[in-house]
């Protein structure tokens, strides 16, 4: 089944502690990205990558980093998370040139 | 009080009824326009696009309309039913030069009365 897969999908943390939500998928796409929801604000990019070992900016990239070392994966780790990344995340992925994007369930982060 | 930006867009229909869905985008330059619903708990799900090129494209029950001399953008839903009740985004693609972004929209809530 093509999908997309994000662990995990509930992570309460302490300000400071460095995690990693992981992202896969399994559709060969070139195409991955990370967006945050917030209420009212719909979803806003934070990382995106063309392909292994390309990836950028977004709309709100500060306090993110992410990696692409293979097609599949695209981590997005929190060095030091704060409570204002308390938020939801969404991982997606699209073949390039496409428009379709696949979306995973969802990580609902909270940062006491 | 609470913060204008806090609120999402609403439409509340009857079932049965017909939905209209509005957007307005700002870059001139995007290549394909989509619609996602999104339904509480889960992650978007594409439902139609169109691209940059056309005014109109129809899909099963739904139906996006481009108007690119306002920079606007709709779905129709005919028929509503109560499993349309989601929040729906408007998103647009841009790959021009060697970029590629997918921007999307603050999303409408709809709700079908039954």
């Amino acid at each position: 089944e093509a999908q997309v897969t994000q662990n995990p999908r509930y992570l309460i943390t302490v300000t400071g502690k460095k995690l990693t939500v992981t992202c896969s998928q399994n559709m060969n796409h070139e195409y991955m990205s990370w967006y945050r929801q917030d209420p009212g604000l719909g979803l806003r990019q934070i990382y995106y990558s063309m392909n292994v070992e390309v990836t950028d900016k977004g709309d709100v990239p500060e306090g993110y980093k992410v990696s692409r070392k293979e097609k599949r994966n695209f981590p997005l780790i929190l060095e030091s998370p704060s409570p204002n990344q308390t938020s939801l995340y969404f991982c997606a992925s699209s073949p390039l040139g496409g428009s379709e994007a696949f979306f995973g369930q969802g990580t609902r982060l909270t940062v006491v | 009080g609470e913060s204008v930006g806090l609120h999402l867009p609403t439409l509340s229909v009857q079932e049965g009824d017909n939905s209209i869905i509005n957007c307005a985008y700002s870059n001139s330059a995007s290549d394909y326009f989509i619609w996602y619903k999104q339904e509480s708990g889960k992650g978007p799900q594409f439902i139609i696009d169109i691209r940059s090129n056309m005014d109109k494209r129809q899909g099963q029950r739904v139906t996006v309309l481009l108007n690119k001399t306002v920079k606007h953008l709709s779905l129709q839903i005919a028929a509503t039913q109560p499993g349309d009740s989601a929040v729906y985004f408007c998103a647009e693609i841009n790959s021009g030069g060697s970029n590629y972004k997918l921007t999307f929209g603050k999303g409408t809530l709809l709700t079908v009365n039954p």
